[in-house]
């Protein structure tokens, strides 16, 4: 089955930038996955990236793929006190299923 | 609708009892998968559906838990003989590809 690891827990200065880590088993990911869950909320799709990609930049979020590692980060550029929440990496299995890692608790201070 | 439906957002159910879970996915998405996240833990994997395919249904934890999806889209995940332990945020996610799977808000169940 698919593995996916996170760190449960960053803690980063407002203004700063957030890079959160993610690795994973099956080489065979087609769609890697970046979620984002504020408190009491559902699962807000941040953004994605295909397999033969090695780099995704969307306005303030850069995602960074080494394939050949099987890591995925997500940077977060100049983070904002509403950018406090848990990230989730997800990532397609060799059958289209969707298998989540356990979360990336980020929080921001002042 | 314009996104993933889920009802109740919150249950409070008696341990023993059997509790109905319903998911409207957006109208066309031919996937459709159930999550469990239990409090400060990650996504726990329940159920997939795709198309007419027979479902996935690898990640429910005991006989109790099923899953059925009618006519292609409405989902009813069913808990019977609640435990404890099945008190969780029971999250349903839907997609028209391999790309994009919107989530619900949940529903929150308690067991009591």
């Amino acid at each position: 089955g698919e593995d996916v690891e996170q760190s449960l827990f960053l803690s980063v200065r407002e203004g700063d930038s957030s890079v959160i880590n993610c690795t994973y088993t099956d080489s065979s990911s087609t769609y890697l996955y970046w979620y984002k869950q504020e408190p009491g909320a559902g699962l807000q799709l941040l953004t994605y990236i295909f397999s033969n990609m090695d780099m995704k930049q969307d306005q303030r979020l850069t995602v960074l793929l080494n394939k050949k590692d099987k890591h995925l980060s997500l940077r977060i550029a100049d983070t904002q006190t509403g950018d406090s929440a848990i990230y989730f990496c997800a990532v397609t299995d060799s059958w289209g299923k969707l298998q989540f890692g356990a979360g990336t608790q980020v929080v921001v201070t002042p | 609708g314009a996104g993933v439906s889920q009802s109740p957002s919150n249950k409070v159910t008696e341990k023993g009892k059997d509790v109905e879970l319903r998911c409207d996915p957006i109208s066309g998405h031919t996937a459709l998968y159930w999550y469990r996240q239990s409090l400060g833990q990650g996504l726990e994997f329940l159920i997939y559906f795709q198309g007419n395919s027979a479902p996935d249904k690898s990640g429910l934890p005991s006989d109790r838990f099923s899953a059925e999806r009618t006519g292609g889209s409405v989902s009813t995940l069913t808990i019977q003989r609640t435990q404890q332990e099945d008190s969780a945020v029971y999250l349903c996610a839907s997609s028209a590809d391999t790309y994009g799977y919107t989530f619900g808000s949940g529903t929150r169940l308690t067991v009591v």
